[in-house]
């Protein structure tokens, strides 16, 4: 079954300085891949996605991510991290209309 | 404007209560679906419908009911045979062709005492 790990349950990060979560999956065919950021109490904002084509796909927010089949990799990443970057965000594949979430990191943003 | 809600924000119920969640899309989506969320758990999912009159058990199901009499709308009751009721509720809706892509709504804080 498809599954997908996000090994970073928290990360700090300074005000401007880089920010890279990860991300690993488990799906035997070419995945639909998904992140998702979720502020305290609030639903979830789909951040970015990747179907196929070009593995660097460009969200919302500044933030970008890399599949890498070798890997099994879709980690996201920002280059400078603003203070409205706290927040929890999730990873997730596709099947048949269905999610499967990773567990979250959640991001701290130091000043 | 287009979107999910859901209603109350925030529930309080006693223990043995049944207790229906709203959930309600104005984006013509054909499938829906309710999610659990605990701390350090993600989110798991409850049950999913794809068409009107149709819905499927998800990872989660037991202790839950929902109904799809209506495309707009997915109801979850939390009932008294949920043995830990007490958590955020995640209704999410998505298009039946395409990516999988899904859309949230705002969650409601159901808790149970």
């Amino acid at each position: 079954a498809q599954s997908v790990t996000q090994p970073d349950i928290h990360i700090t990060v300074s005000e401007g300085a880089s920010l890279e979560l990860r991300c690993n999956y488990s799906y035997g065919a070419t995945p639909y891949l998904f992140w998702y950021v979720q502020s305290p109490g609030q639903g979830l904002q789909l951040l970015l996605k990747y179907f196929s084509g070009d593995t660097l796909v460009q969200g919302i927010k500044g933030f970008e991510a890399e599949f890498k089949r070798s890997q099994s990799s879709f980690n996201l990443r920002k280059p400078s991290v603003h203070w409205s970057d706290a927040a929890e965000y999730f990873c997730a594949v596709a099947n048949d209309y269905k999610l499967s979430f990773g567990a979250g990191t959640t991001v701290t943003v130091r000043a | 404007d287009g979107g999910i809600t859901q209603s109350p924000k925030y529930l309080f119920r006693k223990e043995g209560q049944n207790v229906t969640l709203s959930c309600e899309q104005n984006l013509n989506h054909d499938a829906m679906y309710w999610y659990r969320q605990d701390p350090g758990q993600g989110l798991r999912l409850i049950y999913y419908s794809q068409i009107v009159n149709d819905f499927q058990k998800g990872d989660i199901a037991e202790g839950y009911s929902v109904s799809r009499e209506k495309k707009e709308s997915f109801p979850l009751t939390v009932t008294s045979a949920q043995k830990n009721p007490t958590a955020f509720y995640l209704c999410a809706s998505s298009a039946t062709s395409g990516s999988g892509e899904q859309y949230f709504g705002p969650g409601t804080r159901l808790t149970v005492t």
